[in-house]
């Protein structure tokens, strides 16, 4: 079975702080793929990235970073210099299967103050 | 290019009521999939379509709870009779066969509340 912990329920930073989301998983799956999504307040959820399990490069978008490690089971979202439109619930999720039947984190709500 | 679109976005019923959530997918998109978020829970993986096939329904929590893809466009949801524990969010997701990033598209949801 596949689980994946949030163990941060709630961060609150001061927009331009950098601050980290953790994400830790569990598989017996040699091969998975591991994503972020946002959930703004409007309600979606908004695909941000996905990892292949196969490659533990990490990777820079803008003001977005992750960093992958399989020794520690663990895909980290950092969002440096941070704004108040970064305000929402920011969900990891694991897939065995490309693309299909995720398993969720419960979630981190990320508040950015002013 | 429209996305995934869910209706109701809120319903509130009395406990024994049914209720059916639509959900559109993005057109081309042959995978369809429901997901829910109970109060205080993880979103859970509820079943997934191909086409008008259910590739896999593990998730559905029990017979109270019917999905349908006729035609294998839009797909309905619905829950009879429902329960107080059924609360929650229902999110909907559609993607391509073969998707090059791997990701779900997910519609806004569904809230239901259960009186």
């Amino acid at each position: 079975a596949q689980k994946v912990t949030q163990a941060q329920t709630e961060i609150s930073v001061v927009e331009k702080e950098d601050v980290t989301l953790d994400c830790v998983y569990e598989t017996r799956d040699t091969t998975y793929y591991l994503f972020w999504y946002k959930q703004p307040p409007s309600g979606e959820l908004v695909f941000l990235i996905r990892r292949n399990s196969f490659d533990e490069q990490n990777e820079i978008s803008g003001r977005y970073s992750w960093n992958f490690q399989k020794s520690t089971s663990s895909f980290n979202f950092t969002i440096t210099a941070s704004q108040v439109v970064d305000s929402a619930v920011y969900f990891c999720a694991l897939s065995v299967r490309y693309g299909q039947n995720f398993v969720f984190g419960p979630g981190t709500r990320l508040s950015v103050l002013p | 290019e429209a996305g995934v679109t869910q209706f109701p976005s809120h319903s509130v019923i009395e406990k024994g009521q049914t209720v059916t959530l639509r959900c559109d997918p993005i057109s081309g998109h042959d995978n369809l999939y429901w997901y829910r978020r109970v109060m205080g829970k993880e979103i859970k993986f509820l079943l997934h379509f191909v086409k008008e096939s259910k590739q896999d329904e593990s998730g559905m929590p029990n017979n109270r709870f019917l999905a349908e893809r006729t035609g294998g466009t839009y797909s309905t949801l619905k829950v009879q009779p429902a329960e107080l524990e059924d609360s929650g969010v229902y999110f909907c997701a559609s993607s391509q066969e073969v998707s090059r990033r791997g990701e779900l598209f997910f519609g806004e949801g569904s809230r239901l509340t259960v009186l």
